[in-house]
């Protein structure tokens, strides 16, 4: 089956600098990969996605990157605001919609 | 309110006791997933409906976890003789269409104690 996980837990960064949160998977089946942001006491939030059939692809203030070759996804932020501190999680989405989610990373941003 | 809400937010149970958590998805969305997120842990996939047919329950952890939506909108996630391992964020999310990638809307989530 499908697995996604993190390669760091945490990720402390100063207010202004450039943030990259790294993510692998297992399973080449998935098709569509989704990144979400978890602030405390509420339910995870969508960030961005990205088809497999992608290679990049930009929001605001974000960018998700899919290697395939390696199975690695990443989600930079520029210039990280300390309202942007939270856990974040890849998931993979399969069939009808089922998302299996990483361990989570957990970014600090300092003013 | 148009987003997926939760209740309770907070729920204590002594061990042995049945709990019952509810969902209140977005009007109108077709698909409505929970979700168990222990600490530090991300979401687990637990059960998924189409309106008010429950098409995969592969999710749920033992047949003490019973979950509906008979009327293709609210549902409960049921819980009896809860246990200490029970522990966790119940989440639901919900999604606007069926057989589609497309996004799914959390709820807050029930935080869930058994002690």
């Amino acid at each position: 089956g499908e697995s996604v996980g993190l390669h760091l837990p945490t990720l402390s960064v100063q207010e202004g600098d450039n943030s990259i949160i790294n993510c692998a998977y297992s399973n080449s089946a998935s098709d569509y990969f989704i990144w979400y942001k978890q602030e405390s006491g509420k339910g995870p939030q969508f960030i961005i996605d990205i088809r497999s059939n992608m290679d990049k692809r930009q929001g605001q203030r974000v960018t998700v990157l899919l290697n395939k070759t390696v199975k690695h996804l990443s989600l930079q932020i520029a210039a990280t605001q300390p309202g942007d501190s939270a856990v974040y999680f890849c998931a993979a989405l399969t069939s009808y919609g089922k998302l299996t989610f990483g361990q989570g990373t957990i970014l600090t941003v300092h003013p | 309110g148009a987003g997926v809400s939760q209740s309770p937010r907070y729920k204590v149970a002594k061990r042995g006791q049945d709990v019952a958590l509810r969902c209140d998805p977005i009007s109108g969305h077709v698909s409505l997933f929970w979700y168990q997120q222990a600490l530090g842990q991300g979401p687990e996939f637990l059960t998924y409906f189409q309106n008010e047919a429950q098409l995969d329950k592969s999710g749920l952890p033992s047949d003490r976890f019973f979950a509906e939506r008979p009327e293709g909108s609210v549902s409960t996630l049921k819980i009896q003789r809860t246990q200490q391992e029970d522990s966790a964020v119940y989440l639901c999310a919900s999604s606007p269409l069926k057989g589609q990638k497309y996004e799914q809307y959390f709820g807050p989530g029930t935080r869930l104690t058994v002690t």
